[in-house]
């Protein structure tokens, strides 16, 4: 069983939709929580950040990490064509004096007009 | 633009032979990490560095090895290269190499063995 479960999708919603995007994970170690976007041939860039459980809001994003149920969603309102990209749910857990960072599979998301 | 320059953009190359990739890290940045994505594993860490010293390590095999340099360069070295190793590779840098400092990517290699 993979440290960080997230559906690949594809997952297609029209423009104006609101867009939700989860991973679980069953490391209890995790500690931070991260939301990368990933565009076609491009590298991950960070999207949303956050620490232990509750909501975090970004314009038109809100991250949500819920660490009793060990799942982290994204939401993505009013969602637009230039969202269409690879969404990745990333955490990182302490190993001896290093930080390790674990990456979802992520899911393919695709906006249309 | 994150400010991590990875080079080359593209590499190809025959089975057997040996490549180095190449990373910039961002401005005050000390860490280094290496990550392997191919279609079906996602991102799989491969090694980090912290000022020049090897911090922690991952999924990377022992034909491959890396190394940061005093003006905190690093690069990627993949020997005896196999089928399976076209993947696109990805650097990061993030300030500190601590648990709680995000990481910031370069837009990758992309190694194809053919």
């Amino acid at each position: 069983q993979k440290e960080v479960e997230q559906d690949p999708g594809p997952l297609s919603v029209p423009e104006g939709a609101i867009v939700s995007l989860n991973c679980t994970y069953s490391n209890s170690a995790f500690q931070y929580f991260m939301w990368y976007r990933q565009y076609s041939r491009k590298g991950p860039e960070l999207l949303m950040y956050t620490y232990s459980s509750g909501n975090k809001e970004d314009g038109r994003f809100t991250a949500q990490v819920d660490k009793s149920s060990k799942y982290i969603s994204l939401f993505i309102r009013d969602s637009q064509p230039s969202d269409s990209a690879t969404y990745l749910c990333a955490m990182s857990a302490r190993t001896g004096t290093a930080s390790k960072l674990t990456f979802g599979t992520g899911t393919r998301l695709q906006v249309t007009l | 633009d994150s400010g991590v320059t990875q080079t080359p953009k593209h590499l190809i190359t025959a089975t057997g032979q040996r490549v180095t990739l190449r990373c910039s890290p961002r401005s005050g940045d000390l860490s280094v990490y290496w990550y392997q994505q191919s279609l079906d594993q996602g991102l799989q860490f491969l090694i980090q560095y912290y000022n020049g010293e090897e911090r922690a390590k991952g999924n990377i095999l022992e034909r491959f090895s890396a190394q940061q340099f005093p003006d905190l360069h690093s690069e990627l070295n993949l020997s005896s290269l196999e089928l399976g190793d076209s993947a696109l590779y990805f650097c990061a840098s993030s300030v500190d190499g601590q648990i709680g400092s995000p990481l910031h990517f370069g837009n990758g290699t992309r190694l194809t063995v053919t």
